[in-house]
């Protein structure tokens, strides 16, 4: 099973700054089999990104996903106030088991 | 839109058995791979189960790898989980969700999700 791990488990930042979430893999994620969510207090989680870098459709881009291998990262690259929530990143590989990693709660600074 | 709402939750005694059920709209049903996730009170996502778009592949958490039954229903639209033998800790609010792709194999990002039905697990 792929473990992976993010960082920081919070961020606390104020509007108008620049987020970088960390999510590291146990191993190599060979076809970058990786996504990101957000998920606001009480809600649904939604898709962000996926295939490490694609945005899901009517996601605003200042969300950006990069990284290969075992590091990737989800910036945003000017908060805005409804982007505070929790992150999560995901790997769906090749195989099952599909993992989440633990989440980044992004907080108000 | 493409839409799911789950159904079926509720309060269970220890080792007795429930069924969710997850009904699909506005999209092809049967052409998409879908899965359950869960949730536990202030807890991150745990996967569960997939079952691809024609049924041919599923797969399960360790965690109800024996205990859980996914399937579908392509003319009904509907995706279930059969949860038997309920331990405490699959109190959970149980999602289900659809892949991104057409035609995937369990292997794809989640871009539909339903609003979730509790499942509690309790004496």
């Amino acid at each position: 099973e792929i473990v992976l791990t993010q960082s920081p488990g919070t961020l606390s930042l104020s509007p108008g700054e620049r987020a970088t979430l960390s999510c590291r893999a146990s191993q190599s994620l060979s076809n970058i089999y990786l996504a990101w969510y957000q998920q606001k207090p009480g809600q649904t989680p939604s898709l962000l990104i996926y295939g490490a870098s694609s945005r899901a459709t009517g996601i605003p881009d200042r969300f950006s996903g990069s990284g290969s291998g075992t590091d990737f990262t989800l910036t945003i690259s000017r908060l805005e106030p409804e982007d505070f929530a929790v992150y999560y990143c995901q790997q769906y590989g090749t195989s099952p088991p599909i993992t989440f990693g633990q989440g980044t709660r992004l907080e108000i600074k | 839109q493409a839409q799911l709402e789950e159904s079926g939750g509720g309060v269970v005694q220890p080792g007795r058995s429930l069924r969710l059920s997850c009904a699909a709209s506005g999209f092809t049903f049967s052409t998409y791979g879908m899965h359950w996730v869960r949730q536990a009170p202030g807890k991150g996502l745990e996967w569960v189960a997939v079952m691809s778009y024609d049924g041919s592949n599923i797969y399960y958490s360790d965690s109800v790898k024996g205990r859980f039954t996914i399937s579908r229903d392509n003319s009904k639209n509907t995706l279930s989980l059969q949860m038997n033998s309920l331990r405490a800790e699959d109190t959970a609010v149980y999602y289900c969700a659809r892949e991104v792709g057409q035609y995937s194999y369990g292997n794809d990002a989640f871009d539909i999700w339903g609003q979730g039905t509790m499942v509690t697990v309790s004496s």
